[in-house]
């Protein structure tokens, strides 16, 4: 079965230091999508950073990188340093094969002044 | 200049309503998407629509049925809602259906409340 998951419900780090957001992912397709979300109190999703299963370099947005396993299957987030504003919650995304994008129940990220 | 809009944001209803939520994106996207987040944060695709066509129809009851008048349009009607239709309901638009690894851009959310 295809799936997410994120196995920090709960995260605190302090302002400044960098932080990692696990993600490991489960498919069988050669050809996938790997994306992180972010979602503030206000409740929107905000995009971050998006990684093809074919890229060769680990892809990289401003603060944001993704740390991309391939072997591992994992699709680490990278938050270099936080800042207040990123205490949010944080989504792992997988669109599959059949187009459908699963999500991991998301870690919730509390930064710490 | 709002991407991706729903209204309302917040809605509060009486069990056995009917009610709509609508969804609007200015990008251009052929794709359109809703999503359910439960009270666990949980992200569930509900349906997805390319150029007004239904193409995703995940196991939702059929008390809840999407329109898409265009592509830029794509609304949710709920018939007699019930209590476990509380949530916040997401809205998304992407380019391309063809294009798998398509980012996926949301909305704001509605945040359904049924009493």
């Amino acid at each position: 079965a295809q799936k997410i998951t994120q196995t920090q419900p709960g995260m605190f780090v302090q302002e400044k230091e960098a932080v990692t957001l696990d993600c490991t992912y489960d498919t069988s397709d050669p050809s996938y999508g790997l994306f992180w979300y972010k979602q503030p109190s206000s409740g929107e999703m905000i995009f971050l950073i998006y990684q093809g299963s074919y890229d060769q370099q680990n892809a990289t947005e401003g603060r944001y990188s993704l740390n991309f396993q391939k072997a591992r299957k994992s699709a680490n987030l990278v938050i270099s340093a936080s800042q207040l504003g990123d205490s949010a919650m944080y989504f792992c995304a997988m669109m599959r094969r059949d187009d459908k994008i699963i999500f991991g129940k998301g870690t919730r990220l509390h930064i710490l002044p | 200049d709002t991407a991706v809009s729903q209204t309302p944001k917040y809605l509060v209803t009486q069990m056995g309503n009917d009610k709509s939520i609508k969804c609007e994106q200015n990008l251009g996207h052929d794709t359109m998407y809703w999503y359910k987040q439960d009270s666990k944060k949980f992200l569930k695709i509900m349906f997805s629509y390319n150029n007004k066509e239904l193409i995703i129809n995940e196991t939702v009851p059929n008390r809840f049925s999407p329109k898409s008048p265009d592509k830029a349009h794509l609304n949710l009607h709920i018939n007699s809602l019930e209590l476990g239709d509380s949530a916040v309901y997401f809205c998304a638009s992407s380019p391309s259906q063809r294009e798998r690894t398509d980012t996926q851009y949301f909305g704001p959310g509605t945040r359904l409340t049924v009493l």
